[in-house]
């Protein structure tokens, strides 16, 4: 079983389209979480963190839960430009980051 | 402010010949990462370094790769010995002196190709 563990989709959504990705890890005690896009296979950005009790960037959600070990980030009103792929990163509390092989999203006009 | 830089973004070898990567955190930073990314695959952790030490190795293969962050200087990846399976991208991070836990930023990564 992999450390971090992502649907690979791809998902296909029209531009508006409300989409939901979920991560799942193994290690109860990882210590950080984020979320990171990356275009085309060039370098990863972050997109934001995760916090137990969830947070909002303006059309994007994370939420966290660490009993169940789970992961998941929210878009609404989905943009041609968030076509991507999405990386849910745990990180150890001495620093190791562990990937998901990421979630691939296309949004259609 | 620059961001992570790397350097050479793209890098041709033949088998056998040595592949040196560099990478220079953002400034301020003195934590460095170091991934690979095959091609149609997800990034892999290699190894964690500080200045002047090895943190975390435990993705680096065992024989041919070796890292350093010296205390001048770029940290470096080296591949000795290439082989065609060392073909892809190579991405360097680095993260504050804050530690563990840190949001890590990504440079535009180093892309190798072994003929």
């Amino acid at each position: 079983r992999k450390e971090v563990e992502q649907d690979p989709g791809p998902f296909n959504v029209p531009e508006g389209a409300t989409v939901a990705f979920n991560c799942t890890y193994s290690n109860s005690a990882s210590q950080s979480f984020f979320w990171y896009r990356q275009d085309c296979r060039k370098e990863p950005k972050l997109l934001m963190s995760v916090y137990s009790s969830g947070n909002e960037d303006g059309r994007f959600t994370a939420q966290l839960n660490r009993a169940s070990q789970y992961i998941s980030l929210l878009i609404r009103d989905s943009k041609l430009s968030d076509s991507a792929t999405y990386l849910c990163v745990v990180m150890s509390n001495a620093g190791k980051s562990t990937f998901g092989d990421g979630t691939t999203l296309t949004v259609k006009p | 402010n620059a961001g992570v830089m790397q350097n050479p973004r793209h890098l041709v070898r033949r088998r056998g010949q040595e592949a040196r990567l560099r990478c220079s955190p953002m400034k301020g930073h003195s934590h460095v990462y170091w991934y690979r990314q095959l091609p149609e695959e997800g990034l892999k952790f290699m190894v964690y370094l500080q200045k002047e030490n090895i943190i975390d190795e435990s993705g680096m293969p065992k024989e041919r790769f070796s890292a350093e962050f010296p205390k001048e200087g770029p940290s470096i990846l080296r591949i000795q010995q290439v082989v065609r399976g060392d073909s892809a991208a190579y991405f360097c991070a680095s993260s504050p002196p804050s530690g563990g836990g840190d949001t890590q930023y990504f440079g535009p990564g180093t892309r190798l190709t072994v003929l």
